[in-house]
């Protein structure tokens, strides 16, 4: 167990719809990281924050975008899903920049 | 750009014997360089990690190299167990602040 909790475990959703992703980074820890990984792919770096403020984008989508909240959990928000959206979603935290990064244990989302 | 590169995708080895995979990157102002480990539908875990004032890093049967003038750097897994079937990525740290993963290896241990 890493220390970082992301909720839900599993999210099943239809095409067009709306869903937010949490994430609890480890205690202390002030840099939260968003990843997506697609079926039999690797990690691509989605976004990141750092004690609320917005550090490093990667390839996010417009239609995909997060924050960080004061207690330092952030949250994903995807938005008009569609079918490729359909991949895990990971979270990790790390205690300031340039740390290691610890991943939590991911959010499955299928878009039908 | 933050590229990088992971060789092979695939790597299948007889246990007791040894694993390397080996990573390139672009950036030469890269200085962080982890590796995670990932089981089937796990969560990555970071293995062992090296920064660029090193060399070399051993940690048990897991060790990393790291040549930052050529910019590869390489994970070797002697003694392998079936426990180390897993994909294996590699990534870099670059400036401004974001990982950059490899593609993975998908590591098979035949016993």
């Amino acid at each position: 167990d890493s220390g970082v909790t992301q909720t839900p475990k599993h999210l099943i959703t239809a095409t067009g719809q709306r869903v937010t992703l949490r994430c609890s980074p480890r205690s202390g820890d002030l840099s939260v990281y968003w990843y997506q990984q697609s079926l039999d792919q690797g990690l691509q770096f989605l976004i990141q924050y750092y004690n609320g403020e917005e550090r490093a984008k990667g390839n996010i989508l417009e239609r995909f975008s997060a924050q960080q909240f004061p207690d330092l959990h952030s949250e994903l928000n995807l938005s008009s899903l569609e079918l490729g959206d359909s991949a895990l979603y990971f979270c990790a935290s790390s205690r300031r920049l340039y740390n290691e990064q610890f991943f939590g244990p991911g959010t499955r989302l299928t878009v039908l | 750009g933050e590229n990088v590169e992971q060789h092979p995708s695939t790597l299948s080895v007889q246990e007791g014997d040894s694993a390397v995979i080996k990573c390139t990157y672009s950036d030469s102002a890269s200085n962080y360089f982890p590796w995670y480990k990932q089981e089937l539908g796990k969560r990555p875990q970071l293995i062992i990690d090296i920064r660029s004032n090193v060399g070399e890093k051993k940690d048990q049967r897991i060790a990393v190299t790291l040549n930052k003038t050529a910019k590869h750097f390489s994970l070797h897994i002697t003694e392998t167990q079936p426990e180390d079937s897993a994909v294996y990525f590699c990534a870099a740290d670059f400036n401004d602040y974001k990982l950059s993963f490899g593609a993975g290896t998908t590591v098979t241990v035949r016993a």
